[in-house]
């Protein structure tokens, strides 16, 4: 199985300022053919279901602003918010799809310092 | 609109069994791979199986092989999830969701289309 490992598991981040979070794939999920990384980027608010931010390790998803923004290749990957809003508290998580099964990292917290 | 709406949750005892559903609207349900994803009381996500747009395709998570059992109804657009035998450690919310609707789906889409439910809740314990 894939193993994805975010850093760091906590996040304190003062508004305003950059918050980036990292994830390393025990495998590379860059799948040759089509040039793309099977990697995508959900928020999961307190009491609400995951949205997608991004998919493809960089395409951002239709409404996500673009404060955020999605980068990496091969095995390591980064979430970078460039100026963090109150709205941006959050849980983060990455996930692979290049191969079954389907595998998330364990979340970052991102909190107000 | 677009919803998924899971039902079927509630408290099990270990080792028995229950059958969770998935009801989709506004979206053409056959079109998509459709996945159960689950989350742990103040734990982090974990994916659990995924079938594919026609069903004939399914793949399961390590700590579920053997016991779950995902299924579709693509004429009443119902996912299912049958937990058999179940552990104290399958207690989470078990949502359904497109997961991007990237992978299993019909045609191969290169756009996300991502939808969840609110989930159920599925507690095991004696």
């Amino acid at each position: 199985d894939i193993v994805m490992t975010q850093s760091p598991d906590s996040l304190p981040v003062s508004l305003g300022e950059r918050a980036t979070i990292n994830c390393k794939s025990s495998q590379s999920i860059l799948y040759n053919s089509n040039d793309m990384n099977y990697v995508a980027w959900f928020q999961q608010k307190p009491g609400q279901p995951p949205k997608l931010l991004f998919y493809g390790a960089s395409f951002r998803d239709s409404g996500v602003p673009d404060r955020f923004r999605g980068s990496g290749s091969g095995t390591d990957f980064t979430l970078t918010i460039s100026s963090l809003q109150a709205e941006d508290v959050a849980v983060y998580y990455c996930l692979q799809y290049y191969g079954t099964p389907w595998t998330f990292g364990q979340g970052t917290k991102v909190e107000i310092k | 609109q677009v919803q998924l709406v899971e039902s079927g949750g509630g408290v099990v005892q270990p080792g028995r069994s229950l059958r969770l559903s998935c009801g989709a609207s506004g979206f053409i349900f056959s079109n998509f791979g459709m996945h159960w994803v689950r989350q742990a009381p103040g734990k982090g996500l974990e994916w659990v199986a995924v079938i594919s747009y026609d069903g004939s395709s399914k793949f399961y998570s390590d700590s579920v092989k053997g016991r779950f059992t995902v299924s579709r109804d693509n004429s009443e657009n119902t996912l299912y999830l049958q937990m058999n035998n179940v552990r104290a450690e399958d207690t989470a919310v078990y949502h359904c969701t497109t997961l991007m609707g990237l992978g299993f789906s019909y045609g191969f889409p290169l756009n996300a289309f991502d939808v969840w439910g609110q989930g159920t809740m599925v507690a095991v314990s004696s």
